[in-house]
């Protein structure tokens, strides 16, 4: 599965640097999604974009910042993380028109390590 | 609120033989969609089989099914003959017609030769 495709696949940043995450899908879809995955704890839904406009924030800090120039990509900025934002960030898109809705295809997730 | 809840951490299954992972939800809404999500150690979510709700038929996808008892809010996923490579993660999703996506906690599998 290679429609939707995010990098980089890890990251290892300090607590005062600024980093990106980006998620790229090629499945036409018009919705795209970040959630963040903790050990021993379910989806963490953060952010929701439909047709490039924010719809979801599922109260996220700050130091999170969403991007979405086009319905085809998705950035996640990063900056002055804590340790506990170690998790794997997984991206997802669907397709929503009409009267039927798509599951979520995701991608393979960033493996990120805040030290 | 929805809530979608596994009931079973962990489970095992000896190779070619057929497990039962259960998944019961919450919700008010009388149209909605029902998923089941493979994560093995690649990471990668799968989508293993989907349901919805106005269908009464139980979803088929080769050696996965389900058994969709709507009255009683449950939904399991079957998996027969199982093999080595199905072993992962396994959530249980459900979705209504918005953009509210509810995962379930997870069932760690273990198929042993």
């Amino acid at each position: 599965e290679t429609g939707v495709t995010q990098t980089p696949r890890h990251l290892v940043m300090g607590m005062t640097n600024k980093k990106s995450l980006k998620c790229e899908q090629h499945l036409g879809h018009n919705a795209m999604y970040w959630y963040k995955q903790s050990a021993k704890k379910p989806l963490e839904l953060m952010f929701v974009y439909n047709f490039k406009e924010q719809t979801e924030n599922n109260s996220v800090p700050s130091r999170f910042s969403p991007e979405c120039p086009n319905s085809s990509h998705l950035f996640l900025h990063l900056h002055t993380l804590q340790p506990e934002d170690s998790a794997l960030y997984l991206c997802a898109s669907s397709q929503d028109r009409g009267q039927g809705r798509s599951p979520l295809h995701f991608g393979n997730g960033t493996r990120l390590t805040v030290t | 609120a929805q809530t979608v809840t596994q009931s079973q951490p962990e489970m095992s299954v000896q190779e070619a033989e057929t497990v039962t992972l259960s998944c019961t939800y919450d919700t008010s809404e009388s149209d909605y969609y029902l998923f089941w999500y493979k994560q093995p150690p690649s990471r990668q979510m799968i989508l293993v089989i989907r349901q919805e709700a106005y269908k009464q038929q139980n979803a088929t996808e080769n050696r996965f099914s389900v058994n969709f008892q709507k009255a009683a809010k449950s939904f399991s996923l079957k998996i027969s003959d199982s093999q080595l490579g199905d072993a992962a993660m396994y959530f249980c999703a459900y979705r209504d017609y918005g953009q509210n996506f509810v995962f379930g906690p997870g069932t760690r599998l273990s198929v042993l030769p």
